[in-house]
């Protein structure tokens, strides 16, 4: 079965200016997460979306961060503006959400970003 | 708060020799702890849970609830075991929390 897609798999901004991430998740996955990993870290949950409504957004900047998933498919991460620190590879993962849950998340490849 | 801790950055063993990577956590609920796995130039993807009991490419990882931890053990490394690992703990129904990762290189 094809994975998660994520794109662009590298992106170089200037500080101040946008970007947005894309992601198709698993068919049939109805939990979407996107994940920051800053280098050198752990990855740390952004947002959690279960089909298209929010579970968990505690983490994201939302003076800066927008996320959404429009019919329950794929999810679009938005940086605007960006400030230095928000270098780093942005994960997008999905997982199915039943009874038979295992709790393992599937992740796409990451998006690299770079801001100078 | 709850918290995983990978003391170790790096950890450099030879082939063949045993490995151990140290995971420990604070949480307080019952845990479900995971450990993932990323080779070079590959996706995050799972390498065990520790409610399936299983050795996967021949580690295993036992909770021990009284220490807090989850660590993984492997008892001969292998040159393709060089990868980074993160310990993982779920907090509630699918959010994984996780630890800055520890880096193995197994030389030859």
């Amino acid at each position: 079965e094809a994975g998660v897609a994520q794109s662009p798999r590298y992106k170089i901004i200037e500080k101040r200016q946008s970007v947005a991430f894309w992601c198709n998740p698993i068919s049939g996955h109805a939990t979407l997460y996107w994940y920051q990993q800053i280098l050198g870290q752990g990855p740390k949950l952004l947002i959690q979306f279960q089909n298209n409504g929010v579970v968990d957004d505690s983490q994201l900047p939302k003076d800066r961060f927008s996320a959404e998933r429009l019919k329950g498919v794929d999810s679009t991460l938005k940086i605007q503006p960006a400030k230095l620190e928000d270098s780093a590879v942005y994960l997008c993962a999905s997982s199915l959400e039943s009874r038979e849950d295992t709790g393992e998340l599937f992740f796409g490849e990451g998006s690299r970003l770079t801001v100078l | 708060a709850q918290r995983v801790t990978q003391p170790e950055k790096l950890l450099s063993v030879f082939k063949g020799a045993p490995v151990e990577l140290k995971c420990n956590y604070s949480y307080s609920g019952s845990p479900e702890l995971f450990w993932y796995v990323q080779y070079s130039r590959q996706r995050l993807q799972l390498l065990l849970r520790h409610i399936s009991r299983e050795s996967i490419k021949g580690f295993t990882a036992d909770l021990n609830k009284g220490e807090t931890s989850f660590h993984l053990k492997k008892p001969f490394a292998q040159e393709e075991d060089s990868a980074m690992y993160y310990c993982a703990l779920r907090r509630s129904w699918g959010k994984l929390q996780f630890g800055a990762g520890t880096q193995v290189v197994v030389t030859p």
